[in-house]
């Protein structure tokens, strides 16, 4: 079974340039997460999704970011205008339900360097 | 408000049995998670806990205490390939999960 997809894998951009992350989740999964992990921050949810709707994105750090999911088998990330301390690794995540008791099952992440 | 703690980082060694702690306290719980994830690569899911007591999953278990806040995650008979960051979480009320920053387990020969 094909597992959350992530594209790109790495990402390389100057400060300033527009950066869009995407995500495909399982097939059935109706929550979609967004994550940033950085060595200082750890895991932080930035938004979630629940049947494409977003539910929660107090952790979006600003205006600068923002998340949109179109249809339940895609979503996508934007950072405009990026900046040196955008710099981390983004992971997707998604879960049958919103229960509580599912585990999130991850993609294997964009590893965005802004320079 | 949303607090979860685990120590930064643990050494062991091969074959030997070590034990990863976790303390959280919040006002909505629904159940304890344990993920492991290698370096450079995405958390993987290893444990759930919803309920008081023991749960034993090969090499691997996990323990929760609700009244405590408390849950640890066991490793026995450690390998070489367990090195890697051990991440608890509890799930909020809404589905989503509240991750600690990680515990950095290092297995020595």
């Amino acid at each position: 079974d094909a597992g959350v997809i992530q594209s790109p894998r790495h990402e390389v951009t100057e400060m300033g340039q527009e950066v869009t992350l995407r995500c495909k989740p399982i097939s059935g999964h109706d929550y979609l997460f967004w994550y940033r992990q950085t060595m200082m921050r750890g895991l932080e949810l930035l938004i979630y999704f629940n049947n494409n709707v977003p539910i929660d994105d107090s952790g979006m750090p600003e205006d600068r970011f923002s998340a949109k999911m179109p249809n339940a088998s895609f979503s996508t990330l934007k950072i405009q205008p990026s900046e040196p301390r955008d710099s981390a690794v983004y992971f997707c995540a998604s879960s049958p339900s919103g229960d509580g008791n599912q585990p999130q099952h991850f993609g294997d992440g964009t590893r965005l360097s802004i320079l | 408000g949303q607090n979860i703690d685990q120590p930064t980082e643990m050494t062991a060694t091969e074959g030997a049995i070590v034990q990863i702690n976790c303390t959280y306290q919040t006002s909505g719980f629904n159940g304890l998670f344990w993920y492991q994830q290698h370096a450079g690569e995405a958390p993987t899911f290893l444990s759930y806990n919803v309920l008081d007591g023991l749960e034993e999953k090969g090499r691997f278990s996990s323990f929760l205490s609700r009244s405590k806040g408390y849950s640890y995650l066991l490793l026995k008979e450690l390998q070489m390939k367990d090195s890697a960051s051990y991440l608890c979480a509890y799930g909020g009320s809404q589905g989503n999960l509240i991750f600690g920053k990680g515990t950095k387990l290092s297995v020595k020969p």
